[in-house]
């Protein structure tokens, strides 16, 4: 049971190029969630998707795109790389019973645009 | 709108030392709070939650938290911090009115316990 994984853990792009971060769950988890994580402003919500063919934009949408590919997969995509997306991309993923069941949480993807 | 606010960047205490590292929180309703804990190069690992029930709520590695509701409070504590407490903490709470039990974090709050 690997839990919540990323790939890849680093990258670096140049402004404009594209790229997509993968996301995968074991868990049998309905919800999963992408946040990014920048210094001093805690982690914020990129989009999420509450169950398989959902999806739901968050605080921070702009600039983004994900895909609920199944139940264990939610990919987010970057079109056009900007230096302003420079940050630490987080997936989560939550279970399906109980108002408060916790997420569980990726080990993250360092990007950075140059 | 759903928010928790931790005041603090950075606490620092001493080990054996009791340690509190504070939460508010703004809601409208009954407050879903959590508290998850961050260390170097890792994702966030959940600590403890508070939905209903007893005000005092014990979590993983000795953690417990307050919910005050007067003070809108929702302090993290442990009677006797270790070095290995060293790390990022980050308050949530759950997102009234959105699907999927999307969390609002806090900004964080650094922890470093010295020898």
């Amino acid at each position: 049971n690997a839990g919540v994984t990323q790939t890849p853990k680093f990258q670096v792009l140049k402004t404009g190029q594209s790229m997509t971060l993968q996301c995968a769950q074991d868990m049998n988890h309905n919800s999963m969630y992408w946040y990014r994580q920048d210094p001093g402003m805690g982690l914020r919500l990129i989009y999420y998707s509450a169950s398989e063919g959902t999806t739901d934009k968050g605080e921070v949408p702009n600039g983004y795109n994900v895909s609920r590919l199944n139940k264990r997969e939610f990919s987010l995509r970057l079109e056009s790389a900007a230096p302003s997306q420079t940050s630490v991309y987080f997936c989560a993923s939550r279970g399906v019973s109980g108002v408060g069941n916790e997420q569980f949480f990726g080990p993250g993807t360092r990007l950075t645009v140059l | 709108a759903q928010s928790v606010a931790q005041p603090e960047d950075q606490v620092n205490v001493a080990e054996g030392n009791p340690l509190t590292v504070k939460c508010t929180y703004s809601v409208s309703g009954n407050p879903y709070l959590f508290w998850y804990v961050q260390y170097p190069n890792r994702g966030l690992q959940f600590l403890l939650k508070y939905i209903t029930g007893d005000n005092l709520v014990k979590g993983s590695y000795g953690f417990e938290a307050e919910f005050n509701k007067s003070q809108t409070s929702f302090h993290l504590k442990k009677p006797s911090a270790l070095v290995s407490d060293s790390a990022l903490y980050f308050c949530a709470v759950k997102l009234v009115g959105v699907s999927g039990y999307a969390l609002n974090f806090g900004k964080g709050t650094s922890l470093l316990v010295t020898p």
